[in-house]
């Protein structure tokens, strides 16, 4: 149980171009979502906290406009970057809090990431 | 904010048993602990999650002292497989006061 998705694993874009990448809680309903951002050897950095129906928490310093995030229901979150840049070129994570009966609510479940490369 | 401090990298052998040490002073008092395993290119794994005193599963115990400003990870028996980075988070993700921040990590290798 408690499996997280994410489509594609991997993208190339030119830059310019705008990349959307998919988060699904596959087999339970997730209220909450995250979006993280990770270069290479660094941990894991928070960009934004995605509720269903609600708007999406940005952390400081990540823009709003260039990555949108949406939660239209319990299990699919998106994230697309716009306009994208070569130092957007990342590995983006996905998690997601249970929000059902099952489970503490208190662990996020992770995606496997996909790798953005911007050229 | 809940930070952790861990070590940033720890070597070992093959089936020995290791032990990560994460600090977290700032822990309040309905903060949980969890435990992340993460290899190149994954998304992290959790391992396992406790609030205090010992927790075990099939994979590893996690040891939490009376004040929780600290917690240990333990491997018992490693492999190879086992070399990749763990992290301990502490927080409570369904209030906005307590952010996920995530540490730098602890880097484990371990050795034939």
């Amino acid at each position: 149980g408690a499996v997280v998705s994410q489509h594609p694993s991997w993208v190339i874009c030119k830059s310019g171009t705008s990349v959307k990448i998919e988060c699904r809680s596959l087999d339970f309903q997730a209220t909450t979502m995250f979006w993280y951002r990770q270069f290479p050897k660094q941990s894991l950095m928070l960009m934004a906290t995605s509720n269903e129906g609600s708007k999406a928490t940005y952390e400081q310093g990540v823009e709003k406009d260039k990555f949108l995030i949406n939660h239209a229901s319990l299990t699919l979150s998106t994230l697309t970057v716009t306009s994208a840049h070569p130092e957007d070129s990342s590995f983006y994570i996905c998690s997601a809090r249970d929000g059902g009966t099952g489970g503490n609510p208190d662990t996020q479940y992770f995606g496997p990431g996909t790798r953005l490369t911007v050229l | 904010l809940a930070k952790t401090t861990q070590p940033i990298s720890m070597d070992s052998y093959e089936g020995q048993e290791v032990n990560i040490t994460c600090s977290h002073n700032n822990i309040a008092t309905n903060d949980y602990i969890t435990w992340y395993q993460q290899f190149p290119s994954q998304g992290p794994r959790f391992i396992i999650q406790g609030y205090k005193t010992k927790v075990t599963n099939e994979v590893a115990s996690l040891f939490i002292p009376a004040d929780r400003k600290s917690s240990t990870l333990s491997l018992p028996r490693v492999s190879l497989s086992d070399t990749a980075v763990y992290y301990c988070l502490v927080g409570l993700l369904y209030s906005s006061a307590s952010k996920i921040i995530f540490g730098s990590g602890t880097r484990l290798s371990i050795r034939p």
